[in-house]
């Protein structure tokens, strides 16, 4: 059973910093994309960020220059560190996989979310 | 980028009776080198994660229930459930993968029991 389990998300202040977390079980970050998907208070999914199993990485234009996003292989672990936080930031931050199966670029596998709150 | 629009934003239907949700994308997304059309549909019910329901525009997804299907070609597309069921309120969400980052949305459709 694969599980994607997020942490670290909480309360910052604009202009802040936050690392979120996400470990995988049953899934191996290195062998298939991984993916930040958000989604702001009452509104629509919006992509964040990609990391291939070849290391490339791909970012939505609103976070280039602020996010970055990594994985350690060794901890089957996804992250990204977010900085120069601002309000319209605020979002449930999910981690999201993608085996491939259905072509690459959709997202089969789901965390459970962490919220990300900025303001002052 | 491509834009992904859905309608309607939210519709209201009778238990049993049909559901229809469409989807339309600023550009084709239709590969016609392996004439797949790269859409994937999620359904999102309230306090939980998205969850992949279909891909290439008309594949279900494992242990998808077969009154979801979908249809569409290029830019237009639709998710219907042909006899809604309580169990199926809920947020449905469009994303087009035809091309590389960023990936993109439809702004959703909600789903509700008339």
């Amino acid at each position: 059973e694969v599980r994607l389990v997020e942490t670290g998300g909480g309360l910052v202040q604009p202009g802040g910093s936050l690392r979120l977390s996400c470990a995988a079980s049953g899934f191996i970050v290195s062998n298939n994309l991984m993916n930040w998907v958000r989604q702001a208070p009452g509104r629509g999914l919006e992509w964040v960020s990609v990391i291939y199993g070849d290391g490339r990485i791909s970012y939505v234009d609103s976070v280039k220059g602020r996010f970055t996003i990594s994985r350690d292989n060794s901890k089957n672990t996804l992250y990204l560190q977010m900085d120069s936080l601002r309000a319209d930031d605020t979002a449930v931050y999910y981690c999201a996989g993608d085996s491939g199966s259905s072509g690459w670029g959709n997202f089969d596998h789901w965390g459970q979310g962490t919220l990300v709150s900025v303001s002052s | 980028d491509i834009v992904m629009t859905q309608s309607p934003d939210s519709l209201a239907v009778s238990l049993g009776e049909r559901a229809t949700i469409n989807c339309k994308s600023s550009q084709s997304i239709l590969n016609t080198s392996n004439n797949k059309n790269y859409l994937a549909w999620y359904q999102q019910k309230p306090g939980q994660p998205p969850k992949l329901l279909i891909s290439w525009a008309s594949t279900r997804e494992s242990g998808v229930l077969d009154r979801f299907s979908g249809s569409g070609s290029g830019t237009d597309f639709t998710l219907t459930i042909s006899s809604l069921q309580a169990d199926d309120v809920a947020v449905y969400y469009c994303q087009q993968y035809y091309t590389t980052p960023p990936w993109t949305f439809g702004q959703g459709t909600k789903v509700e029991i008339k």
